[in-house]
């Protein structure tokens, strides 16, 4: 099946740096990503959709100049918190829509744990 | 209101039980349902995904979607203790492409 690889598993920063989460399609090429937001015991947000090639559209209330994504090729979709903030601190999750979704749906990332100190 | 409500439980279950876990929902123009298991600091893991009214059957797992009630539910049959993890239910419209709403999760516990 289609695999999502998602790195690093677990980061923790200073406050007022900046940290980079990738996000790799294994055996796929995904035109499309989106990256999710999960706080403590609460459930999966989307923040934005990463688009190959082009901006990414962002969510209501998400913060484009804080949250910077990019998607340079048709594996790669990344995520950059910049000067981030304890508030900042949450589980960031990646997915990818497969071509054959009517089977198998979105396939998610392992996830980020970012924490903010 | 929330679009997705979803009894985040916790459900505590013997090894063997018959689970069930439901979420309703508002909006009416979703029309692709999933059910996500995620375990502790990982991502979901798909585990049904419908599209129409009606049963889904894949192993010990059963999804059910009624449209006209906005309700859906899933069914473990003979749980494990491995089945514990937080329960997801996902929904997408047919127009919003890739945009998940997500249900708040039920934290399943199956012990031996």
């Amino acid at each position: 099946g289609a695999v999502v690889s998602q790195h690093p598993s677990r980061v923790i920063c200073k406050s007022g740096t900046s940290v980079k989460i990738e996000c790799r399609s294994l055996d796929f090429q995904a035109t499309t990503m989106f990256w999710y937001r999960q706080f403590p015991k609460q459930s999966l947000m989307l923040m934005a959709t990463s688009n190959e090639g082009s901006k990414a559209t962002y969510e209501q209330g998400v913060e484009k100049d804080k949250f910077l994504i990019n998607h340079a090729s048709l594996t790669l979709s990344t995520l950059t918190v910049t000067s981030a903030h304890p508030e900042d601190s949450s589980f960031y999750i990646c997915s990818a829509r497969t071509a054959t979704a009517a089977l198998y749906g979105y396939t998610f990332g392992s996830g980020t744990r970012l924490t903010v100190v | 209101q929330k679009e997705v409500e979803q009894d985040p439980g916790p459900l505590s279950v013997p090894e063997g039980a018959i689970v069930s876990l439901n979420c309703t929902y508002s909006n009416s123009a979703f029309q692709y349902f999933m059910w996500y298991r995620q375990y502790s600091r990982k991502g979901p893991e798909l585990l049904m995904y419908t599209y129409s009214s009606g049963n889904k059957e894949d192993g010990r797992f059963t999804a059910q979607v009624d449209k006209s009630s906005k309700y859906i539910s899933l069914f473990i049959r003979d749980s494990q203790p491995s089945d514990s993890a937080t329960y997801l239910c996902a929904m997408e419209s047919g127009t919003s492409y890739g945009k998940l709403t997500f249900g708040q999760g039920t934290i399943l516990t199956v012990h031996p």
